[in-house]
C-alpha cells in the first residue's frame, strides 16, 4: 500500500514550457486536490475533485488545469509556465464520508526559470 | 467562507519543554479539526485531530483542545524532543464540505 504518490519530485522549467504532475492512489478515496506551498503562505487549494471524471477550482486556479479520468489518478497541468509558479505541489486524496482525513503525497519541487 | 489563524508563526523550545500552538477560526459550524505534521522535505501527516463533540483529545505526549464557543482549539506537545522539530498545520472543516481550510502554518524548533 504505496498511499499518495506524486511523479516527479523535482523538476526545472523554462517560462512557457508546459509539464504535467501525476498523483497517484492506491486507496480508493473519493476525493482528491492539488495544492501548492510557499514560504508563509501556508497550503493553497489549486483544483480538487470529488470523483472520477470531475474537476472544480479551489483558491488559486489560475494557470493550472486538472484532469481525473481515473479514479485512482488526478493530473495537474501548466500549459505554459512561469515564474510565480515556482513552488513545491503536494496532492492529497480522502475518502468520502465523516472522516475528514487528508493524505498527502511527498511533494512535488517545481522551478520555474 | 471559513477563515482560520495560526499562531505562532515560529516557536522555539528547549528540549523537555512543552510547546503550544493555537487556533482561531470563524465558521461556527465548523466540526473537524485535524492537526498536520510536515518534517522537512515531505507532505503533510495527520497527528491528531478532534470533533466538535469532544473537548480534549490525547495520545501519548501530543493532546489536543477545543472550546467552540471561543471558536479556538491548540495543540499542546508536552517533553518535547528534537524530532518533534517541524512546521504544524491546523486546519477546521464542516461536515458535509469537501475542503478544508487551513492554517498558515507554525514552524517549531526544539532545541537540544
Amino acid at each position: 500500500n504505496a498511499g499518495v504518490t506524486q511523479t516527479p519530485k523535482f523538476r526545472v522549467l523554462k517560462t512557457g514550457q508546459s509539464m504535467t504532475l501525476l498523483c497517484a492512489q492506491d486507496m480508493n478515496h473519493e476525493y482528491m486536490y492539488w495544492y501548492r506551498q510557499d514560504p508563509g503562505m501556508g497550503l493553497r487549494l489549486i483544483h480538487y475533485s470529488v470523483g472520477e471524471g470531475t474537476t472544480a477550482k479551489g483558491e488559486v486556479p489560475d494557470g493550472y488545469n486538472v484532469s481525473r479520468l481515473k479514479k485512482q489518478n488526478f493530473l495537474l497541468g501548466l500549459e505554459s509556465a512561469a515564474p510565480s509558479q515556482t513552488s513545491v505541489y503536494f496532492c492529497a486524496s480522502r475518502r468520502e464520508g465523516r472522516t475528514d482525513t487528508q493524505y498527502f503525497g511527498p511533494g512535488t519541487r517545481l522551478t520555474v526559470l | 467562507g471559513e477563515n482560520v489563524e495560526q499562531h505562532p508563526s515560529t516557536l522555539s523550545v528547549q528540549e523537555g519543554d512543552s510547546a503550544v500552538i493555537k487556533c482561531t477560526y470563524s465558521d461556527s459550524a465548523s466540526n473537524y479539526f485535524p492537526w498536520y505534521k510536515q518534517e522537512l522535505g515531505k507532505g503533510p501527516q495527520l497527528i491528531i485531530d478532534i470533533r466538535s463533540n469532544v473537548g480534549e483529545k490525547k495520545d501519548q505526549r501530543i493532546a489536543v483542545t477545543l472550546n467552540k464557543t471561543a471558536k479556538h482549539f491548540s495543540l499542546h506537545i508536552t517533553e518535547t524532543q528534537p524530532e518533534d522539530s517541524a512546521v504544524y498545520f491546523c486546519a477546521a472543516s464542516r461536515g458535509g464540505s469537501y475542503i478544508p481550510t487551513f492554517g498558515r502554518g507554525t514552524s517549531l524548533i526544539v532545541h537540544p
